[in-house]
């Protein structure tokens, strides 16, 4: 029973390119979010997304946009895709309500640009 | 906003030594903290937490204790096994998750 699942698990693509990661999770959560970590490992959050409104929106660029059907999905969509975008891009849920809970992240998406 | 300071980046011990993992937080506001591990090629996984009304909590080999006036917490394993060897967060919440840098625990058989 996964918790929290990703997919692709990889995704190569070139510079101009626009690609979607997508993101469940069966937990039964109110909230979504999508982080990044870079090649030093650091994790930093992009969105997050409660009831279907945008309640975290950091330093993103606005190529970047979430799309959520419903409580138990959150994709990411990036369009016009940098060599910087190049990281691994990890989606999480937890409860914001009477919280704060605990986040679970899914596997993971690699994505490399070339 | 929050800031989250680990220390240290790296760690090597011996099997069946103990590791601590310290972070300290800006924001006294916070009032979650968790840990996660982080194994190659996998997604972080929680493995221990406290909130602000606690000081300290215990699971097996690991413990995790929060001093809310010095704004710092620490991740204790003891009787280190290989399979403890990962990267390791902390992270502190207030209406959104900070995650320190990280430190990658290399335990030696």
């Amino acid at each position: 029973d996964t918790a929290v699942s990703q997919t692709p698990k990889y995704l190569v693509t070139q510079m101009g390119n626009d690609k979607s990661i997508k993101c469940e999770q069966n937990l039964g959560h109110d909230t979504m979010y999508w982080y990044k970590q870079d090649s030093k490992k650091f994790l930093k959050i992009m969105f997050s997304y409660n009831n279907k409104e945008l309640i975290i929106n950091e330093t993103v660029p606005n190529r970047f946009s979430p799309k959520s059907p419903d409580k138990a999905h959150l994709n990411l969509h990036i369009n016009s895709l940098e060599l910087g975008d190049s990281a691994v891009y990890f989606c999480a849920s937890g409860k914001i309500a009477g919280g704060p809970y605990e986040q679970y992240f899914g596997p993971g998406t690699r994505l490399t640009v070339t | 906003g929050e800031n989250v300071e680990q220390h240290p980046s790296t760690l090597s011990v011996q099997e069946g030594d103990s590791a601590v993992i310290k972070c300290t937080y800006s924001d006294s506001a916070s009032n979650y903290f968790p840990w996660y591990k982080q194994e190659l090629g996998k997604g972080p996984q929680l493995i221990i937490d406290i909130r602000s009304n606690v000081g300290e909590k215990k699971d097996q080999r690991i413990a995790v204790t929060l001093n809310k006036t010095a704004k710092h917490f620490s991740l204790h394993i003891t009787e280190t096994q290989p399979e403890d060897s990962a990267v390791y967060f902390c992270a502190a919440y207030n209406n959104d998750m900070r995650f320190g840098a990280g430190t990658r625990l290399t335990v030696k058989p």
